[in-house]
This record gives C-alpha cells, sequence and structure tokens, in this order.
C-alpha cells in the first residue's frame, strides 16, 4: 500500500518563499500520479489550490505554485502572506482500489 | 458553481452503523463522481471511497473494503456514504467532494460522526 510522505511542519516569514514536498513511498512521483494540493484552516473543509501537478483553479492565489521535481511533487508558496498559515496536504492517484491517497499534511506557520 | 450540502452530526454506539448523504447542485451530476474523505480528531485526510455518478462505478479504500457502502440517487443528485460496524477508530469528520479528471475540487462542509458508548 502506497504512503504518501510530507514535511511535517514548516515555518517562513511574511513575503518570503517556502517549499512543501510530497513523496510517494513507491517511487517517483509522476504526471501519472494526478497530484493534487489542498489547504485546510483550522475548522474548515479543505480547499483545493491546484491539480495535476501544476494547474491552478481559478480560485488560486497567483502566489501558490505547482510543481514536479527530483521524483516529488512540489508546491511553492512566494510572497507569503499571514492568512495562508495553514495545512496543506498533497493527494496522488494511485490506481486501483487505493484510488487516491493523501500525505501526513504540512503545517505551515507564518511567523 | 458546484455545491456539495451534506447531513447532520452523527453520534452511534460501537457496533452500529452510520449514512452520510450529500446533496449536490449546481453542475451536472452525471458528469462528475464524487469522493469520500474522512477526518479524525487532530488527523489528516484519509480518503475512503469513491463513486462515478455515470455509471455508478465505486472504489473503496482497502481498509473500508467489508464496511463500506458508496450509493447515488440520480433523481435528487445526492450521494451516500454508509459505514457499518463501527468503533471508536471511525469518529470523524466525513466529507464529500466532488471527483471528476483526477481533480478533486468542491467539498461538502463536512459531518461529524461521533462513535461512543
Amino acid at each position: 500500500q502506497t504512503v504518501v510522505t510530507q514535511e511535517p511542519s514548516l515555518t517562513v516569514s511574511p513575503g518570503g518563499t517556502v517549499t512543501l514536498t510530497c513523496a510517494s513511498s513507491t517511487g517517483a512521483v509522476t504526471s501519472a500520479h494526478y497530484p493534487n494540493w489542498f489547504q485546510q484552516k483550522p475548522g474548515q473543509e479543505p480547499r483545493a489550490l491546484i491539480h495535476s501537478a501544476s494547474i491552478k483553479y481559478s480560485w488560486t492565489p497567483a502566489r501558490f505554485s505547482g510543481s514536479l521535481r527530483g521524483g516529488r511533487a512540489v508546491l511553492t508558496l512566494s510572497g507569503v502572506r499571514p492568512e495562508d498559515e495553514a495545512d496543506f496536504y498533497c493527494l496522488l492517484y494511485c490506481g486501483g482500489p487505493q484510488h487516491w491517497v493523501f500525505g501526513g499534511g504540512t503545517k505551515l506557520t507564518v511567523l | 458553481q458546484a455545491q456539495l450540502v451534506q447531513s447532520g452530526a452523527e453520534v452511534k454506539k460501537p457496533g452500529a452503523s452510520v449514512k452520510v448523504s450529500c446533496k449536490t447542485s449546481g453542475y451536472v451530476f452525471t458528469n462528475y463522481g464524487v469522493s469520500w474523505v474522512r477526518q479524525a480528531p487532530g488527523q489528516g485526510l484519509e480518503w475512503i471511497g469513491w463513486i462515478a455518478a455515470s455509471n455508478g462505478h465505486r472504489d473503496y479504500g482497502p481498509t473500508f473494503q467489508d464496511r463500506l457502502t458508496v450509493t447515488m440517487d440520480t433523481s435528487t443528485n445526492t450521494v451516500y456514504m454508509e459505514l457499518t460496524s463501527l468503533t471508536s477508530d471511525d469518529t470523524a469528520i466525513y466529507f464529500c467532494v466532488r471527483d471528476f479528471d483526477y481533480r478533486p475540487d468542491y467539498w461538502g462542509q463536512g459531518t461529524p460522526v461521533t462513535v461512543a458508548s
């Protein structure tokens, strides 16, 4: 069964840039995993940010970007704002009955 | 704009079953699928199952195969998630999310399910 790994926590200063990564226990993350990224703030449902590794939704702020790099899915936040403080989850398509697998989430602190 | 509205909070005893509904609107129901995701208190997200509204095809997470049933009613554009043989480990918020073409996008507000004796 696939395990998806993210950094448990990261801290960034306002205005800074931070990179969150998403790795798969079965090998390199590729476009065939259709990586998705979600942001979740306390007490709220998750909000979709990125699909298919790098495609933004109409509501995704420009400072968020997604890519594949070094065998991982990557979410980059540039010009971080205090309101970006949240939990971020990646989601990989693993096919078959397992279908989707979430990473454990990254708690982003803006300090 | 798509909307997914879920049924209200549930409290169940161990061994019981729970059925959560997810009423969709704002899009062509049969053009999309719906996934179910849960989040235990203070924990991360866990995908548990999916149904294709076009043909009713279902996929269930390996750990839920024996206890989970996802169904739909195309007359009301509603998807249902039923989980049986509940234990305290099933205490979580259950979310439905529109899911098509590998992009889960619109989420329901979540339904808290508490399992306690």
